[in-house]
């Protein structure tokens, strides 16, 4: 079946880079994303990646994606205290009988210290 | 409208009470999800609305669940004899259909006291 897992907390320095990791099972997944969800709040889109891309850079946030794996990678270069939060990876499997339903990791914590 | 919204922000019910969450779509979006956050859990999908098809109810936890959608837009997800295990947030998201992005609401947050 569908599956996506994340390591659950990550710590680091403000100003250092952070990478969150994700794993996923389904090989005809055709989107996956990236979701924050601060204290309290909804799940902010961060950024998305077409299955067929390997990098996607969007300002401070880097995108990695190894499909032969089933490997997806958050990096936030130059981290802010603002950025701490959940990041949650999630997949649109492929269209097998799929209706395009988010599946999700069960979040990073990313905890920022000054 | 610019997001999706959700309404009420916040419910606090009895135990056995039934409770209606409002969910609104990015205007324009055919498709609408309905997901739920119980505390220390991750993101439980509980229906899927598409256009005019059959929606995909494989997610609801019990028949004490139900959503509907209106016109292609507004959806309402009711939960019946409400139960403390149900307290949590409701999510609302949508998109313009299947494989394109997906948005979010600010969740409707229910405590089943």
């Amino acid at each position: 079946g569908e599956d996506v897992e994340q390591s659950l907390f990550l710590s680091v320095r403000e100003g250092d880079s952070s990478v969150i990791n994700c794993t996923y099972t389904d090989s005809s997944s055709t989107y996956l994303y990236w979701y924050k969800q601060e204290p309290g709040a909804g799940l902010q889109l961060l950024t998305y990646i077409f299955s067929n891309m390997d990098m996607k850079q969007d300002q401070r946030l880097t995108v990695l994606l190894n499909k032969k794996d089933k490997h997806l990678s958050l990096r936030i270069a130059d981290t802010q205290t603002g950025d701490s939060a959940i990041y949650f990876c999630a997949e649109t499997p492929g269209v097998r009988g799929n209706t395009g339903k988010l599946i999700f990791g069960q979040g990073t914590t990313l905890q920022v210290k000054p | 409208g610019a997001g999706v919204s959700q309404s009420p922000s916040n419910k606090v019910t009895e135990k056995g009470k039934d409770v209606e969450l409002r969910c609104d779509p990015i205007s324009g979006h055919t498709a609408l999800y309905w997901y739920r956050q119980s505390l220390g859990q991750g993101l439980e999908f509980l229906i899927y609305f598409q256009g005019n098809s059959a929606p995909d109810k494989s997610g609801l936890p019990s028949d004490r669940f139900s959503a509907e959608r209106t016109g292609g837009s507004v959806s309402t997800l009711t939960i019946q004899r409400t139960q403390q295990e149900d307290s949590a947030v409701y999510l609302c998201a949508s998109s313009s259909g299947p494989q394109t992005t997906i948005y979010f609401g600010e969740g409707s947050w229910l405590t089943v006291v």
